[in-house]
């Protein structure tokens, strides 16, 4: 079974303060991994899409990476208007067929 | 704003009744997927289709179905409500439906409540 989990569940930062937000996945047959930012009661917005391990990123203050097994978003010097909650989620093929799977996501809150 | 609309923004309605749920894509996407989205569940996946066929089903009950029409907007009709369908219900859209990853571009979504 195809799945995603996302650590940490919540966090909080001082401004400027960096930090990474990890997604492990577990998918047979992957296609891509996707990131996303979601405002509460809105819906998510396209960040990055990563296609192959060892593939890199970057736009802005984020840089998403991926592995074989994981992905990490790297958030360098944030400010508050980053606070959102980040969700991984990847494309998958599997013997039902294709398969979209989103993980939990991290709660990034960032006070000034 | 992706581009992406869905109508009603709010539902509220009682067990056992049917509603439709109506999503535009943005201009020139073929493909629609479907989400619901949960406190306890996060994100599922429910269906997707490109440019007028099924293309993938997820975790879809069987009281709910959907199309897309040739004008490519799409509808998600869920039946014989029950409490636990209280959710938030996006759409998204992206240029291509294949096997080659698409960014998806999510509408603001429906709020479903089911008293």
């Amino acid at each position: 079974e195809d799945q995603v989990t996302q650590s940490p569940e919540a966090l909080r930062l001082q401004e400027g303060e960096s930090s990474s937000l990890n997604c492990s996945y577990t998918v047979s047959g992957l296609r891509g991994l996707f990131w996303y930012r979601q405002d509460p009661g809105k819906g998510p917005e396209f960040l990055f899409t990563l296609y192959s391990a060892g593939e890199e990123k970057e736009k802005e203050r984020l840089k998403a990476t991926l592995t074989k097994k994981e992905s990490f978003l790297h958030i360098t010097a944030p400010k508050p208007e980053d606070s959102a909650t980040y969700l991984c989620a990847v494309q998958a093929t599997d013997n039902y067929g294709q398969n979209f799977v989103f993980g939990p996501g991290t709660r990034l809150s960032v006070l000034p | 704003d992706s581009g992406v609309t869905q109508t009603p923004k709010h539902l509220i309605t009682a067990t056992g009744q049917r509603v439709t749920l109506r999503c535009s894509p943005r201009s020139g996407d073929l493909s629609v997927y479907w989400y619901q989205q949960s406190l306890d569940q996060g994100l599922q996946f429910l269906i997707q289709y490109y440019n007028g066929e099924e293309r993938a089903k997820g975790n879809i009950l069987e009281r709910f179905s959907a199309q897309q029409f040739p004008d490519l907007h799409s509808e998600l009709n869920l039946s014989s409500l029950e409490l636990g369908d209280s959710a938030l219900y996006f759409c998204a859209s992206s240029v291509e439906g294949g096997l080659y990853p698409n960014e998806q571009f999510f509408g603001p979504g429906t709020r479903l409540t089911v008293l």
